[in-house]
């Protein structure tokens, strides 16, 4: 199996500030990554696919690059409502499976 | 709009069952795989289960393999998850998820089991 690896674990920053999450995977999983924002007591949402696709309604500020083992979540500049956990999960190889997770905090 | 509305949990003791439904509705139900995908309290995302729009192929995560079926009804726009044997390590939020080529593009709210005596 796939071991995904975020970091950092947290992320403190201010509103307005630019976010930069890191997903790191054990093995090439090529361009099959996705991103999800999770609120808190709220299902997770797709965000990013294919390591640089937004999702329908997806805002432009949330941008995705990355391939091979080493895959980046760019927020260009922070709103109030993106603080929230981000999970990266892979299709690549059997079982689909999500890194740890990075919380993104108001600092 | 897509909605998936989960129900079905709540507290079961050790080696009990529990069927969990999805119900969805605003997309073509019957043309799109379905997954199970859980979250123990404070923890990250967990897949448990995938079933094909036709219920040709299903697969499960080896954690609750032999434990957990999946099948879905397309006349109902309705998934399920049969859970038997629960443990501990069950209690979970669990989310039924559309899938998007083994992405997961929908969500339901969830529905809370918990295994305890």
């Amino acid at each position: 199996e796939i071991v995904l690896t975020q970091s950092p674990a947290t992320l403190s920053l201010s509103p307005g500030e630019r976010a930069t999450l890191s997903c790191r995977a054990s093995q090439s999983v090529s361009s099959s990554l996705a991103w999800y924002q999770q609120k808190p007591g709220q299902a997770p949402r797709l965000l990013i696919y294919d390591a640089s696709n937004r999702a329908t309604g997806i805002p432009a500020r949330f941008s995705g690059s990355g391939s091979g083992t080493d895959f980046t979540l760019t927020i260009s500049s922070l709103e109030p409502e993106d603080f929230a956990v981000y999970y990266c999960q892979q299709r690549s190889n059997w079982p689909p499976n999500f890194g740890g997770g990075t919380k993104v905090e108001i600092k | 709009e897509v909605q998936l509305v989960e129900s079905g949990g709540g507290l079961v003791q050790p080696g009990g069952s529990l069927r969990l439904s999805c119900a969805a509705s605003g997309f073509t139900f019957s043309s799109y795989s379905m997954n199970w995908v859980r979250q123990a309290p404070g923890k990250g995302l967990e897949w448990l289960s995938y079933i094909t729009s036709t219920g040709s192929a299903i697969y499960y995560a080896d954690s609750v393999k032999g434990r957990f079926t999946i099948s879905r009804d397309n006349a109902k726009n309705s998934v399920y998850l049969q859970m038997n044997s629960l443990r501990d390590e069950d209690t979970a939020v669990y989310y039924c998820a559309k899938s998007k080529t083994y992405y997961f593009d929908s969500w339901g709210q969830g529905t809370l089991v918990t295994v305890s005596s």
